[in-house]
C-alpha cells in the first residue's frame, strides 16, 4: 500500500459545482496535513493546511479523519480558475524520524 | 518577503554532461528539499537537509545524483554524467522544519537532456 493515496482524475466537473477530493494514508503517526495546489508546468503553492478540527477558507474547507486514516478538500461553487492538481501532504515519524510525503495529485477541471 | 529561487530556469545539456541546479531557500528557513517532477507525474523526493544534521540521500535515484548545503543557506544539486531519462523539473522548497511546517517551492528549473 502507497504511504499517501490520491484518485488521479481527472474530474471534470461544472462552474458552480460542488466537488470532494480524499486522500488517505498509511502512517498511523501521521501528524500534519496540508493542501497544495499545482497549476500546469507550475510549482505546488501551500492551498491549506488540515487541521484536526477541520477549518474552512473561503469556498474551501478541509477536513481530518484520523480513525479512518484520510483527509478531505471540499471545493464549493467551483471556479474555473480552480482548475489545477491538488496534492496532499502528510508529514509524521517514520521509523523514529521525521518525514514528509507527496500525493500524486488529483487533477480538477472545471468546465463552463 | 522573498521566496525560494531556483537558477537557471531552464538547462539544456547534452548527454554525458555535468549540470549544477541552485537552490537558495527563504531566509532563516532551516530545511531545505530538493524534487524531481517528470511530465504529468507526481513529485519524487530526491533529498533533505535539516539545519547542521546528516541530510537525508534516501530518494537519490544514483550515485550520480549529489547535493550540498553551504552554510546553511543555499544548495545546490549536481548530476553527473547526465543520461536523457534525467530530463524533468527539478524543484527546491524550503520549511521552518521538517515535518511539521509546510514547504515552500521555488519556480523550479527545467533540465532537458538531449
Amino acid at each position: 500500500r502507497k504511504e499517501v493515496e490520491q484518485d488521479p482524475g481527472p474530474f471534470n466537473v461544472p462552474e458552480g459545482a460542488t466537488v470532494a477530493f480524499n486522500c488517505t494514508y498509511s502512517n498511523s503517526a501521521s501528524q500534519s496535513f496540508f493542501w497544495y495546489r499545482q497549476d500546469c508546468r507550475k510549482e505546488p503553492k501551500l492551498l491549506m493546511s488540515v487541521y484536526s478540527s477541520g477549518n474552512e477558507d473561503g469556498r474551501f474547507t478541509a477536513q481530518l479523519n484520523r480513525a479512518s486514516q484520510y483527509i478531505s478538500l471540499l471545493i464549493r461553487d467551483s471556479k474555473l480558475s480552480d482548475s489545477a492538481t491538488y496534492l496532499c501532504v502528510v508529514n509524521g515519524d517514520s521509523g523514529g524520524y521525521q518525514k514528509v510525503t507527496f500525493g500524486i495529485g488529483t487533477k480538477l477541471q472545471v468546465i463552463p | 518577503g522573498a521566496g525560494v529561487s531556483q537558477s537557471p530556469s531552464n538547462k539544456v545539456t547534452e548527454k554525458g554532461k555535468d549540470v549544477e541546479l541552485r537552490c537558495d531557500p527563504i531566509s532563516g528557513h532551516t530545511a531545505l528539499y530538493w524534487y524531481r517532477q517528470s511530465l504529468g507525474q507526481g513529485l519524487e523526493f530526491l533529498i533533505y537537509f535539516q539545519g547542521n544534521s546528516a541530510p537525508d540521500k534516501s530518494g537519490l535515484p544514483s550515485d550520480r545524483f549529489s547535493a550540498e548545503r553551504t552554510g546553511g543557506s543555499v544548495s545546490t544539486l549536481t548530476i553527473q554524467r547526465t543520461q536523457q531519462e534525467d530530463s524533468a523539473v527539478y524543484l527546491c522548497a524550503s520549511s521552518r522544519d521538517r515535518g511539521l511546517f509546510e514547504q515552500y517551492f521555488g519556480p523550479g528549473t527545467r533540465l532537458t537532456v538531449t
